[in-house]
């Protein structure tokens, strides 16, 4: 079954330094996002990106924030001057254009910010 | 804005049948999603209501009213390996098909 790949698995990083999270997306899939969940809290909604940019952005995606598509196959999340509180679950997702009802999700990068 | 509300732990015993309640309040109202997660893994897609009524697919069933803004999750034939947090999520018809998602239910299934 195809699968989204999201790697590293766990990245640790010191606060202030810039990251870059990567996902592979299903091949034939349209719709790509970004979504975090604090340890023990809801999967919040990072960014959406259709057509190489952004579609829609939550309050969280502010300018530290930046996505990326640099080629057919990978859809990066990069976070510049990282903070203690970005430590979290990020997960990326994608659907095709008839799977507005369900997502594909990877199986997340765990961040801890240090 | 949006709000979900689900309760925050669920036990049941293997074989059983539980239900995982989920009310919502949004300004427009699109549908209604169900998540599952294993231990902090990847949430994977179980179901969706865009009418009333009820979904079934296999052990799972998903039901809605929408004059009620209440759905909820059905279990059926509770096996060991249903422990996990399930989320609903719901699509709010503002313009957005991004699901705004709950906090989730820790469903534990005891032997």
């Amino acid at each position: 079954e195809p699968e989204v790949t999201q790697t590293p698995s766990h990245q640790v990083t010191q606060m202030g330094q810039e990251v870059i999270l990567r996902c592979v997306p299903i091949s034939n899939h349209l719709y790509f996002y970004w979504y975090r969940q604090i340890l023990g809290q809801k999967v919040e909604f990072l960014v959406s990106f259709y057509n190489n940019e952004i579609s829609e952005k939550s309050e969280i995606f502010d300018d530290q924030f930046s996505v990326e598509r640099p080629d057919g196959s990978n859809f990066t999340l990069k976070i510049r001057s990282t903070k203690l509180e970005d430590s979290a679950m990020y997960f990326c997702a994608s659907h095709g254009q008839s799977d507005i009802y369900g997502y594909t999700f990877g199986s997340g990068t765990r961040l801890t910010v240090v | 804005g949006q709000s979900l509300e689900q309760p925050s732990e669920v036990t049941a015993v293997e074989g059983a049948i539980v239900q995982i309640n989920c009310t919502y309040q949004t300004s427009g109202f699109y549908g209604l999603s169900w998540y599952q997660q294993h231990d902090g893994g990847a949430p994977t897609f179980l179901s969706y209501n865009a009418l009333d009524g009820l979904e079934e697919t296999g052990r799972f069933s998903s039901f809605l009213s929408r004059s009620d803004s209440y759905g909820y999750l059905l279990l059926q034939e509770l096996q060991m390996k249903d422990s996990a947090s399930y989320f609903c999520a719901v699509r709010d018809q503002g313009g957005s098909y991004i699901p705004t998602f709950g906090r989730g239910t820790s469903l534990i299934v005891h032997p």
